[in-house]
């Protein structure tokens, strides 16, 4: 079956551009989670939905990061004014559930942003 | 000092060898340990995931968690080319939240 989508696959933006990533999750799939994730690291958490929800956004790093799943399906993070720092691969990933009691997340293949 | 260690290789064995990967952390709260795969360019894919302290097979693949020195391990059995990724690991506790190592490299050479 299909496995989480991400479009573009990747951007190259002018600084001070915004920029819309799009996460297509698994079909039923309740949780949906973004992670950022710079080159040579590992991922690091920016936002987590269960359905439309947003229960936790602890991790974006600014204003300028702005998440919304507005029917619990797909999924757009969006960056206002992008800065250099912000390049790095942004990663989507879905679970069937959400809590500890089931870490299986699915990840899509990222969108890599370049800021110039 | 970050909470999760993982050192970033790369890591070079020959076909067939025996490959250990390990990654220790701080925060004894972690109860979920998962190993995660990533091919260049792709997302990635969870290999396997361990609940407490204890070892899990899968295949090729052995899991150990040793939480009393908070360090734990993948060994892969049988190295292929096709085993060559960033291997992560990842600890989640009582949230959903995993927090990943920044990965090693293996290279499988033939």
């Amino acid at each position: 079956g299909a496995g989480v989508s991400q479009s573009p696959r990747y951007k190259v933006a002018k600084r001070g551009q915004d920029v819309a990533l799009r996460c297509d999750p698994i079909s039923g799939h309740v949780s949906l989670f973004w992670y950022q994730q710079a080159l040579g690291q590992g991922p690091e958490f920016l936002t987590y939905f269960q359905n439309e929800a947003q229960l936790d956004k602890s991790g974006l790093p600014s204003d300028r990061f702005f998440a919304e799943r507005p029917e619990g399906s797909v999924s757009t993070l969006k960056i206002q004014r992008t800065q250099q720092e912000d390049s790095a691969v942004y990663l989507c990933a879905s679970s069937f559930i959400g809590g500890a009691s089931n870490p299986t997340q699915y990840f899509g293949p990222g969108t890599r942003l370049l800021v110039l | 000092q970050k909470e999760v260690e993982q050192d970033p290789g790369p890591l070079s064995v020959p076909e067939g060898a025996i490959v250990s990967l390990n990654c220790t952390y701080s925060n004894s709260a972690f109860q979920y340990f998962m190993w995660y795969r990533q091919y260049s360019r792709k997302g990635p894919e969870l290999l396997m995931y361990t609940y407490s302290s204890g070892n899990k097979e899968d295949g090729r693949f052995t899991a150990q968690v040793d939480k009393s020195s908070k360090y734990i391990s993948l060994f892969i059995r049988d190295s292929q080319p096709s085993d060559s990724a960033t291997y992560l690991c990842a600890l989640s506790g009582g949230s959903y939240i995993p927090t990943f190592g920044r990965g090693t490299s293996l290279i499988v050479h033939p």
